[in-house]
């Protein structure tokens, strides 16, 4: 089977660094994303690391470690507008097919 | 560009109706997917697409079936809808099956 684990809530003030962590089960891993969902929008793609290391795009890095089934999601100069729900999602090979199963989110308040 | 665009936005249905939800895409992606979220279990798979003519079961296909008629154009069917149904319904496509573009979704209630 495959899963994925993820804090539900994670709470922290405007120009602070806050680190979002995903552990992960699956067979056929192939890569791991992250989405940001604002409420009563669409999920949106913020990156997706298939390697070992860090990935940087402006103020979003992810970071991945496939022998540990880890990685996290790494958001620094924190705004108001980061407020939102962030997934992460393990790209997997299973049936021939590849596709994403999705965890189920953390909740990010950012507070002035 | 559209992106990808579904409809409707929202729905009621009485239990034991039938309804089609659309997802159309102008990407030209050749992955599609159709995905529920409910509160607290994030997005789930219900049946995709790796091209026209394919279509696979996901996590939670019960209930459900889909088309792919056309590359552009993929289909959600619930048979006979269930309060169990009630959720959000999200389509995503994708060029390459990594970087996924969501529609808007579309809000089901069944009562």
């Amino acid at each position: 089977g495959q899963s994925l684990e993820q804090p539900s809530e994670v709470t922290a003030v405007e120009g602070a660094i806050v680190q979002i962590n995903c552990t992960y089960q699956t067979s056929g891993f192939y890569g791991l994303s992250w989405y940001q969902q604002h409420d009563g929008g669409a999920p949106t793609f913020l990156s997706y690391n298939a390697l070992d290391g860090l990935e940087e795009t402006g103020r979003f890095s992810s970071f991945l470690s496939r022998s540990d089934s880890y990685g996290y999601l790494l958001l620094q100069e924190l705004q108001m507008k980061d407020s939102a729900s962030y997934f992460c999602a393990v790209r997997s090979l299973s049936g021939g097919y590849n596709k994403l199963i999705f965890g189920a989110g953390t909740r990010l308040a950012v507070h002035p | 560009n559209a992106g990808v665009t579904q409809t409707p936005k929202f729905r009621v249905l009485k239990t034991g109706q039938s309804m089609t939800l659309l997802c159309a895409q102008d990407m030209n992606h050749e992955y599609m997917y159709w995905y529920r979220q409910d509160p607290g279990m994030g997005l789930r798979l219900i049946h995709y697409s790796v091209g026209e003519g394919t279509t696979a079961k996901g996590e939670v296909p019960d209930g459900y079936n889909v088309s792919r008629l056309k590359k552009q154009n993929f289909l959600l069917g619930l048979e006979s809808a269930a309060p169990s149904q009630t959720s959000v319904y999200f389509c995503a496509s994708s060029e390459d099956g990594y970087g996924y573009t969501f529609g808007s979704g579309t809000r089901l209630t069944v009562v």
